[in-house]
């Protein structure tokens, strides 16, 4: 089966420090999204891209976070610097605007913490 | 943008029973209705989906349903066994906007 691949797979930083995660997702797919799963927050959209151009990071606090995607098959999400709220699960999943195919492939996440 | 509920937020039944979670949603150009298991460690997988054209769909033991004039669609698992023991998401949307946003989860714990 076709995977979102994500590093790491679990990050402690200290904070103030900075935390860069990177996401390969399935060959062939040219939307990528980046979620953040607390417990009290559920799935949290934080940005997506459409072949590779940024289209909505608005759910993103833009003074710390950003988002790349530097090529297709690599996306970034970094944080800097990192605050002991920004403990959570990060994942990546990836999709395809094709007409047969609306469903979407998680990562396994990346789970951080801030200490 | 879309407003999702799902309801219950928790749920408890015994193995063998059945369960329905239900999701509603506020725009009504949605029409694309999946369903999301995500095990306890583990990440969001799709288990089933369906098309507004569409108003039931099933695959063994779990089917879904849709009511697009209410706008709500639900999940249906029979013969519930521990293994489906999980978080489900709702994520319904326009299928030429990739924007999701999911529902905020029901747990469902199966008891041997």
């Amino acid at each position: 089966d076709a995977r979102v691949t994500q590093t790491p797979r679990h990050k402690v930083t200290e904070m103030g420090q900075e935390v860069t995660m990177r996401c390969q997702p399935i060959l062939g797919h040219n939307t990528v999204f980046w979620y953040r799963q607390t417990m009290m927050q559920g799935l949290e959209l934080l940005a997506y891209f459409r072949n590779r151009a940024p289209l909505d990071d608005s759910g993103m606090p833009k003074d710390r976070f950003s988002a790349e995607m530097p090529d297709a098959t690599l996306a970034t999400l970094k944080i800097q610097p990192s605050e002991p709220r920004d403990s959570a699960v990060y994942f990546c999943a990836s999709g395809s605007t094709g007409p047969n195919n609306y469903g979407y492939t998680f990562g396994s996440g990346t789970r951080l913490t801030v200490v | 943008g879309e407003n999702v509920e799902q309801h219950p937020s928790t749920l408890s039944v015994q193995e063998g029973d059945s369960a329905v979670i239900k999701c509603t949603y506020s725009d009504s150009a949605s029409n694309y209705f999946p369903w999301y298991k995500q095990e306890l460690g583990k990440r969001p997988q799709l288990i089933i989906d369906i098309r507004s054209n569409v108003g039931e769909k099933k695959d063994q033991r779990i089917a879904v349903t849709l009511n697009k004039t209410a706008k709500h669609f639900s999940l249906h698992i029979t013969e519930t066994q521990p293994e489906d023991s999980a978080v489900y998401f709702c994520a319904p949307r326009e299928t030429s906007y990739d924007k999701v946003i999911f529902g905020p989860g029901t747990s469902l714990s199966v008891i041997p």
